[in-house]
C-alpha cells in the first residue's frame, strides 16, 4: 500500500512568495496532521483534521499559514507571504481511529525561504 | 497543556551496547507510541502501547507502558549502526481525539 505522499520534497523560494505544500493521506485514514520540524523547536503540530474538518489549529503560527482539506484524499498547507523563519521540514501524517491513532508520516517537504 | 520530557536528549554509544531512553509526562496517557526518524525521512512507528504495565517487543526493541500511566521507556539491545536516528515518544489521552503529544526526541549515534 502507498504511504502518505507529500509534494514537493524540496522547495526553495524567496521571501514574500506564496508556498503551497501538498499531502495525500493513506486511503481510509480519517485523521490528517500537519507538523513542522526545526532544530530549535523540534516537531510541532500545526493543525489536524478529522473527516476533512479542521479540529485544532492552535499550532498554526500566524495568519500567514492556512490549511485546507477539500476531500479525504488531499490536503494543502499554504504560507503567504513566506518568510525566512518559515524554513523547516513540514510533515504530513495520517491515522485511523480504529488503530488507536497510530500516525503514519510522509517523507516531508524541506522548505527553504531565502 | 500536556508536556512530555524525553531523556536523554542525545546518546553516543558503541556498536553492540544496549540503549535505554524514557519519557515522562505531567499527565496520564492512555496510549504511548515510540517512533524513529532516520535522517532525511519522516518518523516511523516502532511500537504502540495501550495498557498500563504493558511490555512489548519488536525485534531488538522493547518498550513498556508505565504503571502510573505517566511514563514509558524504550530499550534497544545490541545496537547496530543502522539504529542511528532520532527516537520520539508520543502520548495520547482521552481528550483531543486523534492528537498525540510528542517528546523532543533522543538523538542516537552509534559508533562502529
Amino acid at each position: 500500500d502507498a504511504g502518505v505522499i507529500q509534494s514537493p520534497r524540496h522547495e526553495v523560494t524567496e521571501m514574500g512568495q506564496e508556498v503551497t505544500l501538498r499531502c495525500k493521506p493513506i486511503s481510509g485514514h480519517d485523521y490528517l496532521f500537519w507538523y513542522r520540524q526545526t532544530m530549535m523547536r523540534g516537531l510541532e503540530l500545526l493543525i489536524y483534521f478529522n473527516n476533512n474538518v479542521p479540529i485544532d489549529d492552535s499550532g498554526m503560527p500566524e495568519d500567514r499559514f492556512s490549511a485546507k482539506m477539500p476531500n479525504a484524499s488531499f490536503s494543502t498547507l499554504k504560507i503567504q507571504p513566506s518568510e525566512p523563519r518559515d524554513s523547516a521540514v513540514y510533515f504530513c501524517a495520517s491515522s485511523l481511529r480504529r488503530q488507536s491513532y497510530e500516525q503514519y508520516f510522509g517523507p516531508g517537504t524541506r522548505l527553504t525561504v531565502t | 497543556g500536556q508536556q512530555l520530557n524525553q531523556s536523554p536528549q542525545s546518546m553516543f554509544i558503541q556498536e553492540g551496547e544496549d540503549v535505554s531512553m524514557n519519557c515522562t509526562s505531567s499527565s496520564i496517557f492512555n496510549t504511548w507510541l515510540w517512533y524513529k526518524q532516520d535522517p532525511g525521512e519522516g518518523p516511523v512507528l516502532l511500537i504502540a502501547l495501550y495498557k498500563a504495565g504493558e511490555l512489548t517487543s519488536n525485534g531488538r526493541l522493547t518498550a513498556q507502558f508505565g504503571i502510573t500511566r505517566k511514563d514509558s521507556f524504550l530499550n534497544i539491545s545490541a545496537s547496530i549502526p543502522s539504529d542511528v536516528g532520532i527516537y520520539f515518544c508520543a502520548g495520547k489521552d482521552n481528550t483531543n481525539a486523534g492528537k498525540s503529544t510528542f517528546g523532543d526526541g533522543t538523538t542516537l549515534t552509534v559508533k562502529p
